[in-house]
């Protein structure tokens, strides 16, 4: 089945503490993206990845890394989690633009709640 | 830098009506996308429908079609015969057309609807 996982689904963390969320697709999609979503501010973008060894920052990638070795993979890294990074995120994967130009939709996880005490 | 307006936090539909949701965007790009997902209360993103910029035809799947303005920079969604199973939170979402994969959300508007 094709799909976008993430793990772990829920976590509850203190300040500080150094953790990563985990994101793979099956689909050998190129493009891969994270986005946080909060109450009043709907989506937004934290980081993306065009491809293997190459990120770029979204709208809000303070706080946060990112990392690209394997096409199928993209975790985010909290290096130290603050209260003001709870949320709900999301993993999200594309294949590139057809030559064409025909864009398939975005393919997104399940969400990961994340809580900082 | 682009934006995307949605400007009603909340709308109501009674069962078997239809309701359009607003969304404008703002950009100087002449190539771009523009989508609309729904966030039911699973919270699993669904893609609804999506428009090409250069396409003046405008999109339609099924219950749903838009609304799409190109000189306005406005981009409505309307679903037609609404259905419980439509009540959500839905997002208007821009993307630029090329060398990029950055993504732009509206903040959303919560869908009501009334048995």
């Amino acid at each position: 089945e094709a799909q976008v996982t993430q793990n772990p689904r829920y976590l509850i963390t203190v300040t500080g503490k150094k953790l990563t969320v985990t994101c793979s697709q099956n689909m050998n999609h190129e493009y891969m993206s994270w986005y946080r979503q909060d109450p009043g501010l709907g989506l937004r973008q934290i980081y993306y990845s065009m491809n293997v060894e190459v990120t770029d920052k979204g709208d809000v990638p303070e706080g946060y890394k990112v990392s690209r070795k394997e096409k199928r993979n993209f975790p985010l890294i909290l290096e130290s989690p603050s209260p003001n990074q709870t949320s709900l995120y999301f993993c999200a994967s594309s294949p590139q633009i057809g030559t064409s130009g025909t864009l398939t939709e975005q393919f997104f996880g399940p969400g990961t709640r994340l809580t900082v005490l | 830098a682009q934006t995307v307006t949605q400007s009603q936090p909340e709308m109501s539909v009674q069962e078997a009506e239809t309701v359009t949701l607003s969304c404008t965007y703002d950009t100087s790009e002449s190539d771009y996308y523009l989508f609309w997902y729904k966030q039911p209360p699973s919270r699993q993103m669904i893609l609804v429908i999506r428009q090409e910029a250069y396409k003046q035809q405008n999109a339609t799947e099924n219950r749903f079609s838009v609304n799409f303005q190109k000189a306005a920079k406005s981009f409505s969604l309307k679903i037609s015969d609404s259905q419980l199973g439509d009540a959500a939170m839905y997002f208007c979402a821009y993307r630029r057309g090329s060398g990029t994969y950055k993504y732009i959300f509206g903040t959303g508007t919560r869908l009501k609807v009334l048995a």
